[in-house]
């Protein structure tokens, strides 16, 4: 079955840009998409389409995604983009989420 | 406002059955293709399964596959899903999502979710 990676934490300096990873095989050659979910709250779509926002979306998130490894960048990063992030790619009629990376910004 | 609103969770035995419903409102739902996504307390997001825009068309994770039945009710802008033979394993809050319009497969809007514990 096809798997998606994560690192487990990304730590970021408020004002800074943050990267997390997502690796799968082939990745670049399917879509991904990313959502943060908050602590008991229900996850949020931030990226679609490898790089497109969903309204309401700063304009601070982006992503590419190419070869292996499809990358959500937060530039600017705030305190209130602290969460955990997922990314989501389809493969044989399956959709596959990456384990989450929680974003610590300190 | 679009909303999705999950309900039908609780506590069940191992073995036992369960059905979760999704109430969709604020939008077109017939037209949408939807999903259900879990998450084990303290784990990451599983997808568990999606329906077609008419319910002509299901696919499943290999994990629940045989035991767990997605289907809607166009008419009443609800999805199901339908939680056979439940295992310990199966324990988690269940979202129900809407697919985005485009032609790529992201699930734009989710509901708050339904806890479901498979406990004796």
């Amino acid at each position: 079955s096809y798997e998606l990676t994560q690192p487990p934490s990304v730590s970021v300096s408020p004002g800074q840009t943050a990267s997390i990873t997502c690796s799968g095989d082939k990745l670049g050659d399917k879509y991904a998409c990313w959502y943060q979910q908050n602590p008991g709250q229900s996850p949020v779509l931030v990226i679609y389409e490898d790089s497109k926002r969903p309204s309401g979306i700063p304009e601070r998130f982006s992503g590419s995604n190419s070869g292996n490894t499809a990358t959500l960048t937060i530039s600017g990063t705030q305190a209130m983009d602290e969460a955990d992030y997922y990314c989501q790619a389809w493969d044989s009629s399956t959709g596959v989420f990456g384990g989450g990376t929680k974003l610590t910004v300190l | 406002e679009v909303q999705l609103v999950e309900s039908g969770g609780g506590l069940v035995q191992p073995g036992g059955s369960l059905r979760l419903s999704c109430a969709a409102s604020g939008f077109t739902f017939s037209i949408y293709w939807m999903h259900w996504v879990r998450q084990a307390p303290g784990k990451g997001l599983v997808w568990v399964s999606r329906i077609n825009s008419d319910g002509s068309s299901t696919s499943y994770a290999d994990s629940v596959k045989g035991r767990f039945t997605i289907s809607r009710d166009n008419a009443k802008n609800t999805l199901y899903l339908q939680m056979n033979s439940l295992r310990a394993e199966d324990t988690a809050v269940y979202y129900c999502a809407r697919e985005g319009a485009s032609s790529t497969i992201h699930m734009d809007v989710w509901g708050q979710g339904t806890t479901v514990t498979v406990s004796s």
